[in-house]
């Protein structure tokens, strides 16, 4: 069975500050697909980045980072320079297709507030 | 514009009285899926489907049902509610399966009282 760890439940830091968001996952496949999405206060689910299996390498979009290592089976993000408008609920979630099942598993959350 | 739109957004009903919530998306997407919110838990899979009249379970199926007869939509079907299943819901579809990027719809507030 597959399972998605985010200990972190809920993060604090004052803008500007950098801040990381851990997520550990657990799957017996070979291939999978890591994904982190964003609900902001609003209540929507905002997709941010999507990464298999193959793929080690780190990527960078603008503030946001994600580093990926199969060694520790973890996906973390950080965000760099912190704004208010990050403040969310973070999900990290796990894919594991099959052919004949596809099932994506999402961890329980990492709640970020960013005050002035 | 493309969107995955659910109804109602907000339901307070009461113990075993049926309910669907429906889901359609205009996207042509083949993957859909159901899931539950509640703090501390995250969101849990409840069924999906990979293409009309194909559909399966999630982790947490049990008091739910769902049918797939058109690709568009995929309506959330609680026949006998209880009050565990007061949450918050999302529909979500996506291109193929579950490798790819859900698009979510805005979300159904159910209460069971």
């Amino acid at each position: 069975a597959q399972k998605v760890t985010q200990a972190q439940t809920e993060i604090s830091v004052v803008e500007k500050e950098d801040v990381t968001l851990d997520c550990v996952y657990e799957t017996r496949d070979t291939t999978y697909y890591l994904f982190w999405y964003k609900q902001p206060p609003s209540g929507e689910l905002v997709f941010l980045i999507r990464r298999n299996s193959f793929d080690e390498q780190n990527e960078i979009s603008g503030r946001y980072s994600w580093n990926f290592q199969k060694s520790t089976s973890s996906f973390n993000f950080t965000i760099t320079a912190s704004q208010v408008v990050d403040s969310a609920v973070y999900f990290c979630a796990l894919s594991v297709n099959t052919g004949t099942a596809s099932k994506l598993t999402f961890g329980t959350g990492t709640r970020l507030q960013v005050t002035l | 514009e493309a969107q995955v739109t659910q109804n109602p957004r907000y339901l307070i009903t009461v113990t075993g009285k049926k309910l669907t919530v429906t889901c359609s998306q205009n996207m042509n997407h083949e993957y859909m899926s159901w899931y539950r919110q509640d703090p501390g838990l995250g969101l849990r899979q409840i069924y999906y489907s990979m293409n009309v009249e194909v559909t399966d379970k999630g982790d947490v199926p049990e008091g739910y049902k769902v049918s797939r007869k058109e690709k568009r939509n995929f309506p959330l079907i609680l026949e006998s509610p209880s009050p565990n299943q007061t949450s918050l819901y999302f529909c979500a579809s996506s291109y193929r399966d579950s490798r790819y990027e859900q698009y979510f719809g805005p979300g159904t507030r159910l209460t069971v009282t």
